[in-house]
């Protein structure tokens, strides 16, 4: 069936360190593909998408490629912040026109100064 | 710019009880969804709506209504509350179609005792 399986956390990297989520899906046709963040104690908001193979999505020095050979969107920074810290959620859309998404389980990560 | 505004924050009821939780988007988006998020298991989507009057399920729908009755308002009724449904409730609007960013609101934390 469809699914999101992305890296387990918790993830805690020292401040300037380089960051890897790992996220690989499950889904016929071609998705359009985001990551969420959610910072404590507020909703999720998008941090960025793409929506055809090879796209790369970045916002805020994240990155992330759709790699459709691979049905994966790994998320990157180069060098993370403390400001950073969050829950980060990999999620598709497998409903066309309906607008649901499919959500990983989400990686909590921590960022120390 | 309100957004997505869910109330109220925070609620605590007994088993049996029933509730509304509110939610509504002054964004003119047609798509409206309720998900639930529970440690460990991500986001699940309860019921979602693609327009007024039109409303469906989603993987989680069982002790849970739903009616979109305007395009901006979106509530989610408790029948006969739970312990197995303590969560955080997040409603999301979008404008429905497959690469559309969802917009969160802040969610609502929901205790059964």
């Amino acid at each position: 069936g469809n699914s999101v399986t992305q890296m387990e956390g918790p993830v805690t990297l020292s401040e300037e360190a380089f960051l890897t989520i790992n996220c690989t899906y499950t889904a016929t046709g071609y998705p359009s593909l985001f990551w969420y963040v959610q910072y404590p104690g507020e909703g999720l908001q998008l941090l960025l998408k793409a929506t055809k193979a090879d796209d790369k999505g970045s916002n805020k020095g994240f990155e992330a490629t759709y790699r459709k050979e691979t049905t994966s969107f790994h998320l990157e920074k180069g060098s993370v912040q403390v400001s950073d810290s969050a829950v980060y959620f990999c999620a598709y859309n497998y409903g066309g026109s309906q607008g649901n998404l499919i959500f990983g389980k989400g990686t909590k990560l921590s960022v120390k100064p | 710019n309100a957004g997505v505004t869910q109330t109220p924050k925070f609620q605590v009821l007994k088993t049996g009880q029933s509730m509304t939780l509110q939610c509504a988007q002054d964004m003119n988006h047609e798509y409206m969804s309720w998900y639930r998020q529970d440690p460990g298991m991500g986001l699940r989507l309860i019921h979602y709506s693609v327009g007024a009057g039109i409303t469906d399920q989603g993987e989680v729908p069982n002790g849970y209504n739903v009616s979109r009755s305007t395009t901006e308002d979106f509530p989610l009724r408790l029948l006969s509350a739970a312990p197995s449904q303590t969560s955080v409730y997040f409603c999301a609007s979008s404008q429905g179609l497959g690469n559309s960013p969802l917009h969160f609101g802040n969610g609502t934390r929901l205790t059964v005792t």
